[in-house]
């Protein structure tokens, strides 16, 4: 059971455009939403958070967007630098209890010049 | 401002042997998390500590495998008798008690079971 998702497996994007990342997700306890960067053979590097009492929260170049009712959040990057190319998850977490992370598989994001 | 560091970065070990990977959190952060990452897929949680006391394991978590957090600071996760399918990247995070709080990761240990 996939509880956080991120169907796109790859994005490739221009340098100088937007980069758009999506998750979605299904448990409604969620309630702290995160995006990680990655890099191989390195731990994910944070980026930038939302709560579940916001709608959106901007940071930089970097801007997550949730909408609740549809259990769905994104990433906004612009504009996009070729070092944004990496492996980018999301994550969420209940409010309650360990506040564990549940990832979603990743989205690999190619920056062109 | 010193991150969560993890130690060693890399290991190979053949199968049968036991393992043991050390991670340092971040000083102020109480709550440690290790996790466990595999090829193309996002990491798993597998325990969480608050101080010294391991509060939650994942059903990941065998009995092979035994986490410690002895003096509420650094924590060890030995993993006994290795098998191929524990070839993984492990992963240590560190936060904050309370809510909205970032977990912030370490550089992650590489084993290879051979």
């Amino acid at each position: 059971d996939q509880q956080v998702k991120q169907n796109s497996p790859s994005l490739s994007v221009q340098e100088g455009r937007i980069s758009i990342l999506n998750c979605d997700y299904t448990n409604s306890m969620f309630d702290y939403f995160l995006w990680y960067k990655k890099y191989p053979a390195e731990g994910p590097t944070f980026l930038i958070s939302i709560s579940s009492i916001k709608d959106k929260n901007e940071d930089g170049r970097f801007t997550v967007f949730l909408n609740k009712s549809a259990k769905h959040l994104s990433l906004h990057i612009v504009p996009s630098q070729p070092g944004d190319s990496a492996v980018y998850f999301c994550a969420a977490s209940e409010f309650q209890g360990a506040q564990k992370l549940v990832f979603g598989q990743g989205t690999r994001l190619t920056i062109n010049p | 401002d010193t991150g969560v560091s993890q130690d060693p970065r890399h290991k190979i070990t053949k199968r049968g042997q036991n393992v043991t990977f050390r991670c340092d959190p971040i000083s102020e952060h109480n709550r440690l998390y290790w996790y466990r990452q595999t090829l193309g897929q996002g990491p798993e949680f597998l325990t969480y500590f608050q101080n010294e006391a391991q509060l939650e394991k994942s059903r990941l978590l065998s009995d092979r495998f035994s986490a410690e957090r002895p003096k509420g600071s650094f924590s060890t996760l030995e993993i006994q008798r290795t098998e191929q399918g524990d070839s993984a990247m492990y992963l240590c995070a560190s936060r904050r008690q309370g809510a909205w709080e970032t977990q912030y990761f370490g550089p992650g240990t590489r084993l290879l079971v051979l």
